[in-house]
């Protein structure tokens, strides 16, 4: 059974405020990431991390960025949102596999 | 331009009938196909995966198929079920050199309505 969190579940905030999404895995994966979707859409890779101290950008390019001081720990931060963020943002870790396992997601809304 | 295309947005299919969700890719480089299943409101959950080595793996009354001739998958569920209701969708994967990354490339997902 996996075992990864994501707080807050949902999120409606004002525009120009600083968010940060939690994101954190109990199964000591190396590799975690960052998904934007949106409904009807695919999942797109935003952020990902081979490990402490490694973050790299995803494909679809976002005003987010993430830290990884802990293995167990992928916070994403918003310095200032805005409508445009508004989505879905999913959270997933994975070991020496293929399989991905996610979080449940946070629901962001910007108003 | 998107390299996994799942081109039915939705499905419905009566409880207890097959249910066949496709899948086609373009990037040759893909080794390895994965699909996933998402109920609103939650995260995606892992169902069953496939390597390009094989052509088909079974798992329960899930099944996937991959055609490499074709760059197409399916996945197959006998028999319906309506707790199956729900979105699935396709991913695939290549082994980047040097980083071991195993990053995936997901279609826009199909919505399967399972109708009791």
């Amino acid at each position: 059974e996996a075992d990864i969190y994501q707080t807050p579940r949902y999120l409606v905030i004002g525009t120009g405020k600083k968010i940060t999404l939690e994101c954190s895995q109990t199964m000591g994966h190396d590799k975690m990431y960052w998904y934007q979707q949106d409904p009807g859409m695919e999942l797109h890779l935003i952020h990902y991390s081979y490990g402490v101290n490694s973050t790299e950008k995803g494909d679809l390019s976002s005003e987010s960025t993430v830290s990884r001081i802990r293995t167990e720990h992928f916070p994403l931060t918003l310095e200032s949102a805005r409508p445009s963020h508004t989505s879905q943002y999913l959270c997933a870790s994975s070991g020496d596999i293929y399989e991905q396992y996610f979080g449940p997601g946070t629901r962001l809304t910007v108003t | 331009d998107q390299q996994v295309k799942q081109n039915s947005p939705s499905l419905s299919v009566q409880e207890g009938r097959i249910s066949i969700l496709n899948c086609d890719y373009t990037n040759s480089m893909f080794d390895y196909f994965l699909w996933y299943k998402k109920y609103p409101a939650e995260g995606p959950t892992f169902l069953i995966s496939i390597s390009s080595i094989k052509d088909k793996n079974e798992d329960g009354r899930f099944t996937v198929f991959l055609n490499k001739s074709a760059k197409h998958l399916s996945l197959h569920i006998v028999p319906s079920q309506p707790g199956d209701s729900a979105v699935y969708f396709c991913a695939a994967s290549e082994i980047h050199s040097g980083a071991g990354s195993y990053q995936l490339t997901f279609g826009k997902g199909t919505k399967l309505s399972v109708i009791p």
